[in-house]
């Protein structure tokens, strides 16, 4: 079963625009970590934001937790082509020390 | 420092048939995790070892099982193949299990 849900399940932009991502979750976590993921490629590890943080920044991403909602959104700011990729939430629980991943947003950045 | 390395690439098998599939960690990460990435199911996660120990084990049938090398390299194996197991596995390794994971590749597995 998966833990974390993403929406949009596709996003499409222009370049240069914002692109957010959301995702829910449901049960406790210690964690919450964003990936991305290029076609048939393995995942890259973006950014981790623990139970106790509500807001992260890592160059042009910006990811909030909303613990009470049991919700997360990566924002990337100015996206290029580049960042045209799949992107996956995946909750780190403690109490079953396993880490479960969303069913991903696939990014469209149009040149 | 080197990436974690996944082998094979590509594998074609027939029903029936067994495999096992090879994960090199990044040197120093003591946690393997594999999963398995299909169109329809997503991630799924396989199990983790750490320390040549499963620590954890998710929802998966007793054909897929692993091990883990006392140098933290990690193999896993499916017996009895079934066309369902089409997919890419993906290996990762971390220092622990709560810390960011690092991809290998993957190793696109095809029964037939």
């Amino acid at each position: 079963s998966q833990q974390g849900e993403e929406d949009p399940q596709a996003l499409s932009i222009q370049e240069g625009e914002n692109a957010t991502m959301n995702c829910s979750y449901k049960t406790s976590i210690n964690n919450l970590q964003w990936y991305r993921q290029n076609s048939g490629r393995g995942l890259v590890h973006l950014i981790l934001i623990r139970s106790n943080e509500r807001e992260k920044h890592s160059g042009r991403l910006r990811v909030t937790l909303d613990t009470s909602k049991k919700s997360s959104s990566l924002l990337i700011t100015a996206s290029r082509a580049a960042d045209t990729a799949s992107y996956f939430c995946a909750a780190f629980s403690g109490s079953a020390r396993q880490l479960t991943f969303g069913s991903g947003t696939q990014l469209t950045v149009l040149p | 420092k080197a990436g974690v390395t996944q082998t094979p690439r590509y594998l074609i098998k027939t029903r029936g048939q067994q495999v096992t599939l090879s994960c090199s960690p990044i040197s120093g990460h003591r946690s393997v995790s594999w999963y398995q990435q299909t169109p329809g199911q997503g991630l799924q996660f396989l199990f983790e070892y750490f320390s040549e120990t499963q620590r954890n084990k998710g929802n998966f049938p007793g054909r897929f099982s692993g091990r883990q090398f006392s140098n933290s390299r990690s193999e896993m194996n499916v017996s009895t193949l079934e066309l369902g197991d089409s997919a890419l596995y993906l290996c990762a390794s971390s220092l622990d299990s709560d810390s960011p994971l690092h991809f290998g590749n993957g190793t696109r597995l095809t029964v037939t």
